[in-house]
């Protein structure tokens, strides 16, 4: 079956503009996690969105960083007024979540954000 | 979430058994072990996981210590295209899952 994608593959953008970045879990996963990943770095969890229960932001390095998703389904990750610092794999993950060991966590190919 | 530490790096020779091995002292009793890797330029992929019995698949085993607090991960005939960084993670059954990755071990395999 299909497996999580994101858009686009690489985003070349300017200092101070504002970037969306987009993911498609898995259909019927419930959980969806947006990661960062730094040039060498491990990743760095963002946010994480679990059905209808409120997201857990604690991962968002600052109030640039904004993520919804709609219906449960796709997931936009917002940058706003990019920083060079700001330059990074942007990964995806959705997973079922339904107990009993079945947590996987599925990636997709990431976001490749390069600001300038 | 409990916290896993990993050596940094590690080689192993092409056609040898890898293994790969990863501290969770603090794990709880519901609390799994997943392993991921991730090659170069590609998103992590899922191995393997378990909870207290050793487990097995087509792309490794795991073998968890009967007190929980550690494992190994076990390719066992490294080819060079496993090559990548493997990350040890703890992972709750069910409910609230945000988890922490770390920096993983980097396995070289070397020809």
């Amino acid at each position: 079956g299909a497996g999580v994608s994101q858009s686009p593959s690489n985003k070349v953008t300017e200092k101070g503009k504002d970037v969306e970045l987009r993911c498609d879990p898995i259909s019927g996963h419930t959980a969806l996690y947006w990661y960062r990943q730094s040039l060498g770095q491990g990743l760095e969890f963002l946010i994480y969105f679990q059905g209808n229960s409120a997201p857990d932001k604690s991962g968002l390095p600052s109030d640039r960083f904004s993520a919804e998703r709609t219906g449960g389904s796709v997931s936009t990750l917002t940058i706003q007024r990019t920083q060079q610092e700001d330059s990074a794999v942007y990964l995806c993950a959705s997973s079922p979540q339904r107990g009993r060991g079945q947590e996987t966590q599925y990636f997709g190919p990431g976001t490749r954000l390069l600001v300038l | 979430d409990a916290k896993t530490t990993q050596p940094t790096s590690m080689d192993c020779a092409e056609g040898r058994a890898a293994n790969l091995p990863c501290n969770h002292s603090t794990i709880s009793g519901n609390e799994y072990v997943y392993w991921y890797r991730q090659i170069h330029s590609q998103g992590p992929q899922y191995i393997i996981h378990g909870l207290k019995n050793n487990e097995t698949n087509e792309m490794a085993s795991l073998i968890i210590t009967e007190d929980r607090k550690s494992s190994t991960l076990i390719l066992p005939h490294a080819t060079l295209r496993d090559t990548a960084v493997y990350y040890c993670i703890v992972s709750l059954s069910g409910g609230y899952q945000k988890v922490t990755f770390g920096t993983g071990t980097k396995l070289q395999v070397i020809p």
